[in-house]
């Protein structure tokens, strides 16, 4: 099993539509992240969790909302779509502590909003 | 607010060739991170910087970090079309209570052959 898996992978949706990415780890990591990566603009941080109970917003929070289900599960749901958030989303999960603490990136889920 | 700025944003370049890409940041940090993207794929992680002078070498690239003058390179060697991605600076933003990594806007490195 991958490290961090992403569903789902591609989605069309339409304008005003509710969806919902999620996310889940196997390495039992308590930081995890939602990015955005748009084209010429790398990618920017949209929310953030180091714990079940600990929910941060990033750079570009507005029209987004999280959930942290449990220490593998963090979800990013759009209550209700617009196309400029069509965008190739990354989740992401951290380990604690000292060392050189890398970032590892599940596969992305594109979303295209009509 | 951090802001990290990578140059060039796009790259072409012979096979064979020698070149850098530049990450420059604009608050003090001591970390960076260097990954790469293949089209549509995940980012990889390349090399880990964790201090003032570091350099990671692997096959072909090698990186460096000067935190003072907050700057961090990636140096390709001879070029070959298998490097043909997306290269991403990172930096560790240690602004707030909790530390985030700020990412540039990518090098899009294309060798020809």
């Amino acid at each position: 099993d991958a490290d961090v898996t992403q569903t789902p992978r591609n989605r069309i949706t339409k304008t005003g539509k509710r969806i919902m990415l999620e996310c889940s780890q196997t390495k039992g990591h308590d930081r995890m992240y939602w990015y955005r990566q748009d084209p010429g603009l790398g990618l920017q941080l949209i929310y953030y969790s180091f714990d079940v109970k600990d929910i941060n917003k990033g750079e570009i929070s507005d029209g987004y909302s999280v959930s942290r289900q449990a220490q593998a599960k963090f979800s990013l749901s759009l209550e209700s779509a617009i196309p400029n958030q069509t965008a190739l989303y990354f989740c992401a999960i951290r380990p604690t502590g000292t060392g050189a603490n890398v970032l590892t990136f599940g596969a992305g889920s594109r979303l295209t909003v009509l | 607010e951090l802001k990290v700025e990578q140059n060039p944003l796009f790259l072409s370049m012979q096979e064979g060739k020698n070149y850098t890409i530049y990450c420059n940041y604009s608050t003090t940090s001591d970390r960076l991170y260097w990954y790469r993207q293949d089209p549509g794929k995940s980012l990889e992680s390349l090399f880990v910087l964790l201090s003032n002078g570091a350099v990671k070498q692997e096959g072909r690239l090698m990186a460096s970090l000067d935190t003072k003058a907050r700057l961090s390179t990636l140096h390709i060697t001879a070029a070959v079309h298998d490097l043909s991605a997306t290269y991403f600076c990172a930096v560790e933003n240690y602004g707030g209570a909790t530390n985030k990594l700020i990412f540039g806007t990518g090098t899009l490195l294309a060798v020809q052959p």
